[in-house]
């Protein structure tokens, strides 16, 4: 079974801060996605990768940059967290091969207050 | 761009009965993929079932099955006999087969809530 790990789980950020939400995939996976969830919207990607040393722009990539230091590393980063950017982040793996699904991890709840 | 669309917030049906679940999606390509996601209530993601638009044939797993009408750029997610743990938010998913493009586009999910 895939394994894709987001930490951490919850977070509460004030604004103007700095965030760091990581994901980790032990699939050796090439490709790595950034989503958010907001009611109404389903899910959006922000940023994804081809593998490491790659970011690429997704369709809201507004106010969020991307880290791919490793196969199983890709991080998102909100170097300016503004309260527009509570949601749900959802990271996700997969091989790359185009007709096979990801994986999604668990989540991460954050909160701009 | 590729574009999903889920038109349907939300359903309720009764236990054991049949529901379709609507998507739409757009794109410039002659060539790409469709997929189902399910999301339960603990929120975790889950892949359900494919449909490659170069095959005429529905895909079918278990009690999901797909109507895949590709001249009105549809595709519908039945679920058949369906279970009190079929409620869950239910997302269409979309990527394009030109080379290069690894994004995967979601629509806005459709809740389905099977009631006994």
């Amino acid at each position: 079974e895939a394994a894709v790990t987001q930490s951490p789980r919850n977070k509460v950020a004030v604004t103007g801060g700095k965030v760091t939400l990581s994901c980790n995939q032990t699939n050796n996976h090439n490709n790595m996605y950034w989503y958010r969830q907001d009611t109404g919207h389903g899910l959006r990607l922000i940023h994804y990768s081809y593998g490491a040393g790659s970011t690429e722009k997704g369709d809201i990539p507004d106010g969020y940059k991307a880290s791919r230091p490793s196969q199983e590393n890709f991080s998102l980063i909100l170097e300016l967290a503004t309260p527009s950017q509570t949601s749900v982040y959802f990271c996700a793996s997969g091989d790359g091969t185009e007709n096979t699904e990801v994986f999604f991890g668990k989540g991460t709840r954050l909160t701009v207050v | 761009a590729q574009k999903v669309t889920q038109t349907q917030t939300s359903i309720s049906v009764m236990e054991k009965t049949t529901v379709t679940m609507d998507c739409v999606y757009e794109t410039q390509d002659s060539s790409y993929f469709l997929f189902w996601y399910k999301q339960t209530a603990s929120g975790e993601i889950v892949f359900l079932i494919r449909q490659d638009s170069y095959k005429k044939e529905n895909a079918t797993v278990g009690h999901y099955s797909l109507n895949f009408q590709k001249p009105k750029s549809s595709i519908g997610l039945i679920i058949t006999a369906t279970q009190i743990e079929d409620s869950a938010v239910y997302f269409c998913a979309m990527r394009e087969g030109h080379y290069g493009n690894e994004k995967i586009t979601f629509g806005a999910g459709t809740k389905l809530t099977i009631k006994p």
